[in-house]
């Protein structure tokens, strides 16, 4: 299967500052989607991707799409309390979706 | 509309026994997908279904069958349970062809 790898792993960070995490994979992409999984909750996609170099925002949140379409970086600006949870990156291959290992985000009141 | 359903909730089984996790939607989408989430493995599929009858492997797909006979239900099923299948399962569903996949609440499982 599809490796993708996220970093940081995990966060811990202040109500109010911004986030940033990323997604590499081994191969290109022609998509690259943003999940976040609530504690105790299945996952929620929060932004899709589908063109190198595109930027899309959602809210306070900012997702890109890599120029060499081998990752993709998620932003969070003014982070609050209920930001807190799983956020993963995924690919979807056509039939099969592929999901990232996780950055799980405490936020700090 | 209730969205995509999981039971049970929580399950634990002894080595060796057998049970079917539900999983319902009712949104009439064609797709329908079991995943396993591990800690920092993140999320693997075990199986999918692009519709009613049409079933296929995923990722992960040994020790687990599957069968699509409405375009509502999903069951996944353990022949025999093993510790290394204690995991969360969640059941997805999706339009075919889109992205938006659409998760359960997940079935926490525990095989000693």
């Amino acid at each position: 299967g599809q490796q993708l790898n996220q970093s940081p792993q995990s966060m811990f960070i202040q109500e109010g500052e911004d986030v940033s995490m990323n997604c590499t994979s081994s191969s290109i992409f022609n998509t690259w989607l943003w999940y976040k999984q609530d504690p105790g909750e299945g996952p929620v996609l929060l932004i899709a991707l589908y063109k190198a170099g595109e930027l899309t925002s959602n809210g306070r949140l900012t997702a890109q799409f890599g120029i060499t379409r081998k990752d993709s970086f998620l932003n969070i600006s003014a982070s609050i309390p209920s930001d807190v949870g799983i956020y993963f990156c995924a690919e979807n291959t056509g039939n099969q979706f592929y999901f990232g290992t996780g950055t799980s985000l405490t936020v700090i009141p | 509309n209730a969205g995509v359903t999981q039971t049970p909730k929580f399950q634990v089984l002894k080595t060796g026994q057998s049970m079917t996790l539900q999983c319902a939607q009712d949104m009439n989408h064609e797709y329908m997908s079991w995943y396993r989430q591990d800690p920092g493995m993140g999320l693997r599929l075990i199986h999918y279904s692009v519709g009613a009858g049409i079933t296929d492997q995923g990722e992960v797909p040994n020790g687990y069958n599957v069968s699509r006979s409405t375009t509502e239900d999903f069951p996944l099923r353990l022949l025999s349970a093993a510790p290394s299948q204690t995991s969360v399962y969640f059941c997805a569903s999706s339009r075919l062809g889109t992205d938006t996949q659409y998760f359960g609440p997940g079935t926490r499982l525990t095989v000693l």
